[in-house]
């Protein structure tokens, strides 16, 4: 079974419009980690933001919000006022810390675009 | 420099050629990590170091030799690819100081073409 699963492989925003990019999960340690990466067509994965499991609040990171349904499993990335710049590919990944490993499980990506 | 730095940027390789990747790291991690990015594939991790000493290889096959000879520098040497290698190569560094944290931060990549 797939340890992070992304429903969505497009996705298009208007410009200043709200998108949300769909995450969900699995695992069955109780300990993780939940990170949302952007990769432009440069290349480059650049860390968005972090939502720990124990964490009692949503994490946010200016335009950046992580939407954390714990029970559901899901952990939907929300980029509010959409800009131009934001047309890239997201990645949702999780580290397992129970298994005392390092790794991040990476999704299949999402491909934002942003319309003018 | 800052942040992770990756060389060469592209690479065209022949099935007989040895060629290498590397990666700095100017931030002061004691773990770095190589992920293979094939197209429309989820990033796949291949191999870990943590101050140095290798601690996971994902089966990666043996064409595939890492190399950290401190904490601030990574090897990938590569002989003997086959055309399926063909792939964006990341390489990332983080620190391991214990907790759920421990952002890892990754480099530009290195697209490899085997011809």
């Amino acid at each position: 079974a797939q340890k992070i699963t992304q429903t969505q492989p497009g996705m298009f925003v208007q410009e200043k419009e709200a998108v949300t990019l769909d995450c969900t999960y699995d695992t069955s340690d109780p300990s993780y980690g939940l990170f949302w990466y952007k990769q432009p067509s440069s290349g480059e994965m650049i860390f968005l933001i972090y939502q720990g499991s124990y964490d009692q609040q949503n994490a946010t990171e200016g335009r950046y919000s992580l939407n954390f349904q714990k029970a559901r499993k899901s952990a939907n990335l929300v980029i509010s006022a959409s800009q131009l710049g934001d047309s890239a590919m997201y990645f949702c990944a999780m580290r397992e810390v129970g298994a005392g490993s390092y790794q991040l499980t990476f999704g299949k990506g999402t491909k934002l675009s942003v319309i003018p | 420099e800052t942040g992770v730095t990756q060389t060469p940027r592209h690479l065209v390789m022949g099935m007989t050629n040895k060629k290498s990747l590397k990666c700095e790291q100017h931030l002061g991690h004691n773990a770095m990590y190589w992920y293979k990015q094939s197209a429309k594939k989820p990033l796949e991790l291949m191999f870990v170091y943590n101050f140095k000493e290798q601690t996971e290889n994902n089966s990666v096959p043996s064409r595939f030799s890492p190399e950290c000879p401190n904490s601030s520098h990574l090897f990938l040497h590569l002989h003997t690819l086959q055309p399926e290698d063909s792939a964006l190569y990341l390489c990332a560094s983080s620190q391991t100081s214990g907790g759920d944290y421990n952002e890892q931060f990754f480099g530009p990549g290195t697209r490899l073409t085997v011809l």
